[in-house]
């Protein structure tokens, strides 16, 4: 069974600039999680989706960050513009289940590495 | 949320079992117990989770205190690969990620 992809692997840009990641699930997971981490710390949920529809979007800086599921398969996460306090790895990850069971086991990529200069 | 208090880290001796504790005296009754682990490079993975029962799978076994306030994770026979950090989660909902213990397995 093929896992979570990502892409891309690294990503290096200024401060200012966009940035878009990709993820596609697991095929037939409904939910998808993108998840922020920051060197030395725990992923932080950014957005969950259910389908193609937001469960919770709470920790998401709208204001630069945006999120897209348009066909309930695989999605996008953007920044614009970035900041120094972007850099992180961008984490996707996926559930089979949905509603109050989805979080109970979450398969996860290996991440995209944001580098902001 | 019930909060989770791990150590920064720990040492495990190849071949040897790897007991990983947890304490989480908060915790409310619907709350579950979540391991998961994440090895260099690579996002988490899931390992086990558990209500009261102790649970055990091909990966490890959970043990829970009869009271719950902590738990015990189970790596019986460590191995190099097993180098990670190991994060406990306490949660009704949405996993939220502590800053885990960094288990170091050496040979």
């Amino acid at each position: 069974e093929a896992g979570v992809a990502q892409s891309p692997r690294y990503k290096i840009i200024e401060k200012r600039q966009s940035v878009a990641f990709w993820c596609n699930p697991i095929s037939g997971h409904a939910t998808l999680y993108w998840y922020q981490q920051i060197l030395g710390q725990g992923p932080k949920l950014l957005i969950q989706f259910q389908n193609n529809g937001v469960v919770d979007d709470s920790q998401l800086p709208k204001d630069r960050f945006s999120a897209e599921r348009l066909k309930g398969v695989d999605s996008t996460l953007k920044i614009q513009p970035a900041k120094l306090e972007d850099s992180a790895v961008y984490l996707c990850a996926s559930s089979p289940h949905t509603g109050a069971m989805a979080n109970e086991k979450l398969f996860f990529g290996s991440g995209t590495q944001l580098s902001v200069l | 949320d019930a909060k989770t208090t791990q150590p920064p880290s720990m040492d495990c001796a190849e071949g040897r079992a790897a007991n990983l504790p947890c304490n989480h005296s908060t915790i409310s009754g619907n709350e579950y117990v979540y391991w998961y682990r994440q090895i260099h490079s690579q996002g988490p993975q899931y390992i086990i989770h558990g209500l009261k029962n102790n649970e055990t799978n091909e990966m490890a076994s959970l043990i829970i205190t009869e009271d719950r306030k902590s738990s015990t994770l189970i790596l019986p026979h460590a191995t190099l690969r097993d180098t990670a950090v190991y994060y406990c989660i306490v949660r009704v909902g949405k996993l939220v990620f502590g800053a885990g213990t960094i288990l170091r397995v050496k040979s």
